[in-house]
C-alpha cells in the first residue's frame, strides 16, 4: 500500500557538520508533512512542518524541503550537535482519506559523533 | 510548555489481565490520537477522536481493545484480555482540528505482557 518511507535507516555525522535526512512519499494527495524527533524513552517531538503549497521552510537550525515533483521530503540540520542524536520520523497527512491522523515513515536514526 | 500527559509510564502484567492506559491531552486541543509503536511495525494509529467522539478506530483490534473519552481532559485505552503480542509503547497525541495542525505527543506507556 501507499506509505511514507525513508531511504537511510541510520545516519552518522560528525559534530558540527550538517545533516540531511530524506523521506519519500507516494501519495500525491498528501498536503501536509511533519518532521518529528524521538529520543530514547520519549514520545515524538514536533520539529517542523510544511504544507504542500510550499517547497521550503526554515526553523532554528532546521530546514525542510519539499519536492512534489518527485514526492521527496528532506530535513536539514545545520551544525549538528550531540543533542540532535535521535530517531527522526517524517509523517504525512493524506487529504484523500479525509482523516487527520498521520501516517509515519519507519524512521532514521541520527548518530552524532563528537 | 503545555504537554500531553500519559499514565502509567510503565506497566508489566500477566496475560489475561485488563490494562488501562490514560491520557490527558493539552488543554484546548479537540483531537486525540492513540498510536502504538513496535520495532516491527513502527508507529501505527489505533484510534482517533474529535470533540470526544470516535472518528476512526479501524486500526484497533475490536475484540479486546476499547478507547473512550469520558471527558475533554481524559482519554483511555483499555485492553481486555491482554496478550503478549500487545507488548509495545502506546502513545497518545493531541491537536487542534483543522487543516495542517501538528499533533503533540506524550511520552508513552511502555506495556509488557508476560
Amino acid at each position: 500500500g501507499e506509505s511514507v518511507g525513508l531511504h537511510l535507516p541510520t545516519l552518522s555525522v560528525q559534530e558540527g557538520d550538517n545533516s540531511i535526512i530524506n523521506c519519500a512519499y507516494s501519495n500525491s494527495a498528501s498536503d501536509y508533512f511533519i518532521w518529528y524527533k524521538q529520543e530514547s524513552g520519549k514520545g515524538p517531538q514536533f520539529i517542523i512542518d510544511i504544507r504542500s503549497n510550499m517547497d521550503k521552510r526554515q526553523g532554528q537550525r532546521v530546514t525542510v524541503l519539499l519536492n512534489k515533483t518527485v514526492k521527496h521530503l528532506s530535513l536539514q540540520i545545520a551544525a549538528t550537535q550531540p543533542g540532535d542524536s535521535a530517531v527522526y520520523f517524517c509523517a504525512e497527512n493524506r487529504m484523500d482519506t479525509g482523516r487527520r491522523a498521520l501516517t509515519f515513515g519507519s524512521g532514521t536514526r541520527l548518530q552524532v559523533q563528537p | 510548555d503545555a504537554r500531553v500527559t500519559q499514565t502509567p509510564r510503565h506497566k508489566v502484567t500477566e496475560m489475561g489481565q485488563e490494562v488501562t492506559m490514560r491520557c490527558q491531552p493539552i488543554l484546548g486541543h479537540n483531537t486525540v490520537f492513540w498510536y502504538r509503536q513496535t520495532m516491527m511495525q513502527g508507529l501505527e494509529l489505533l484510534a482517533y477522536f474529535r470533540n470526544r467522539a470516535p472518528l476512526d478506530d479501524s486500526g484497533m483490534p475490536k475484540d479486546r481493545f476499547s478507547a473512550e473519552m469520558p471527558d475533554a481532559t481524559l482519554a483511555t485505552l483499555k485492553i481486555q484480555p491482554s496478550e503478549p503480542r500487545d507488548s509495545a509503547v502506546y502513545f497518545c497525541a493531541s491537536g487542534l482540528e483543522g487543516l495542517n495542525q501538528p499533533q503533540h505527543f506524550g511520552d508513552g506507556t511502555r506495556l509488557s505482557i508476560l
